[in-house]
């Protein structure tokens, strides 16, 4: 079964507002990673956050965790059009210390 | 470092023929995952190998798909016979959880290959 599902599944903003994505999951994690996807790329590394953090920065990138909750969210501040993507989470499994299930991902689109 | 390596980007065959899809991981990494992207069923995980040796293979999805790591620098993905429903990109990802300074399993991905079956 699937470990993370994000939310929503497709967002459009304009260039500027600030973007937010969810995340939940279902089991217990050791650590929470986002990546983003342009179009007819691979997946790239954003940011990870650890089960014992509760927020994260970098740069225009904000990520919390809420364990109790079994979510986490991603705000991107002041958006551009080059932050149009798809954003997916990762969370590693309970079973084994490498493997990570990915979520089916939020298509954000930054209209200029 | 390059990062993770794929051939060919894009492949066209037709139903029936055999596709090898190939992977250089990142130099010193020893994970080593094949995932397939659809619209439908998004991002899943076929295979993972660490230290060359499969790991789990519960995600490949018929007999006809087979994946090898004979070293450490190099990967395959077999599809024997093909279907157009195999039709996706495939990617493939390095970690170096394990090794030394790696102290997460953040996932370096290649740029994929997108296979097309007729």
């Amino acid at each position: 079964s699937q470990q993370g599902e994000e939310d929503p599944q497709a967002l459009s903003i304009q260039e500027g507002e600030n973007a937010t994505m969810n995340c939940s999951y279902k089991t217990s994690i050791n650590n929470l990673q986002w990546y983003r996807q342009n179009s007819g790329r691979g997946l790239v590394h954003l940011i990870l956050i650890r089960s014992n953090e509760r927020e994260k920065h970098s740069g225009r990138l904000r990520v919390t965790l809420d364990t109790s909750k079994k979510s986490s969210s991603l705000l991107i501040t002041a958006s551009r059009a080059a932050d149009t993507a798809s954003y997916f989470c990762a969370t590693d499994s309970p079973y084994t210390y490498d493997k990570v299930i990915f979520g089916p991902g939020t298509s954000l689109s930054v209209i200029p | 470092d390059a990062g993770v390596i794929q051939s060919p980007r894009h492949e066209v065959t037709e139903m029936g023929q055999e596709v090898t899809l190939r992977c250089k991981p990142i130099s010193g990494h020893n994970s080593l995952f094949w995932y397939r992207q659809t619209m439908m069923r998004g991002l899943e995980l076929l295979i993972y190998f660490n230290n060359n040796v499969p790991i789990d293979d519960s995600g490949m999805p018929e007999d006809r798909f087979s994946a090898k790591m004979p070293n450490a620098s190099f990967s395959t993905l077999k599809i024997q016979p093909s279907e157009p429903r195999d039709s996706a990109v495939y990617f493939c990802a390095s970690s170096c959880l394990g090794q030394i300074n790696c102290s997460y399993n953040e996932q370096f991905f290649g740029p994929g290959t997108r296979l097309t079956v007729l």
